[in-house]
């Protein structure tokens, strides 16, 4: 079946550092690659994607890399705001299981000014 | 655009009661709507898959009885819990996938805090 595995929480940072929140996957198939954001009070809102291998996914300055050789999609800023406090889940979809998301357990990051 | 709502944004109600809580995508039309449940500081676990006109589909371990999903347009579907109890106490998302879109994205609604006492 399909999982998600990504570092728990909650990660803490100060303005401006880099941020990296790792994420592997097992998948039956050749997933699609996603990673959600849920703001405090919100509900989830798609930050990136990817499709297929190699794909580079990006949105206000986030990134992450579809990585089939290590079945990887880590998520990854340069210089984080505190506007990003928020909790980060990442996701895989794949035709075989319907299309379904399958999520992660979500990282919640804290960003201090 | 691809805006969806749940209604209510929140309720409480006795032990025993029945609650309806809608999801309604407002710009698109929605082929699919899936609802999840997310428990305090936990990931999303999808209950049951939706389809316009069509009986909705239940992941494992999901009681159908108790989680009535009515899917009656293209806009709207309903997730009822029924006899609630203080461990159906969560939070209740939906989210929808785009008919006119060709990427298949789910636009998810900002969830619905259940409280039952």
């Amino acid at each position: 079946g399909n999982s998600v595995t990504q570092m728990e929480g909650p990660v803490t940072l100060s303005e401006e550092a880099f941020l990296t929140i790792n994420c592997t996957y097992t998948a039956t198939g050749y997933p699609s690659l996603f990673w959600y954001v849920q703001y405090p009070g919100e509900g989830l809102q798609l930050l990136l994607k990817a499709t297929k291998a190699d794909d580079k996914g990006s949105n206000k300055g986030f990134e992450a890399t579809y990585r089939k050789e290590t079945t990887s999609f880590h998520l990854e800023k340069g210089s984080v705001q505190v506007s990003d406090s928020a909790v980060y889940f990442c996701a895989l979809r794949t035709k075989a299981a319907g299309n379904k998301l399958t999520f992660g357990g979500g990282t919640r990051v804290l960003v201090k000014p | 655009g691809a805006v969806v709502s749940q209604h209510p944004s929140w309720v409480i109600c006795k032990s025993g009661t029945s609650v309806k809580i809608e999801c309604r995508s407002l710009d698109f039309q929605a082929t699919t709507m899936f609802w999840y449940r997310q428990f305090p500081k936990q990931s999303l676990m999808l209950m049951a898959t939706s389809n316009e006109g069509s009986k909705a589909t239940y992941e494992q371990g999901v009681e159908k009885d108790k989680f009535l999903i009515n899917h009656a347009s293209l806009t709207l579907s309903t997730l009822t819990v029924t006899s609630a109890h203080p461990e159906d106490s969560s939070f209740y998302i939906c989210s929808a996938s785009d008919r006119g879109s060709d990427t298949d994205t789910q636009y998810f609604g900002p969830g619905t805090r259940l409280t039952v006492l």
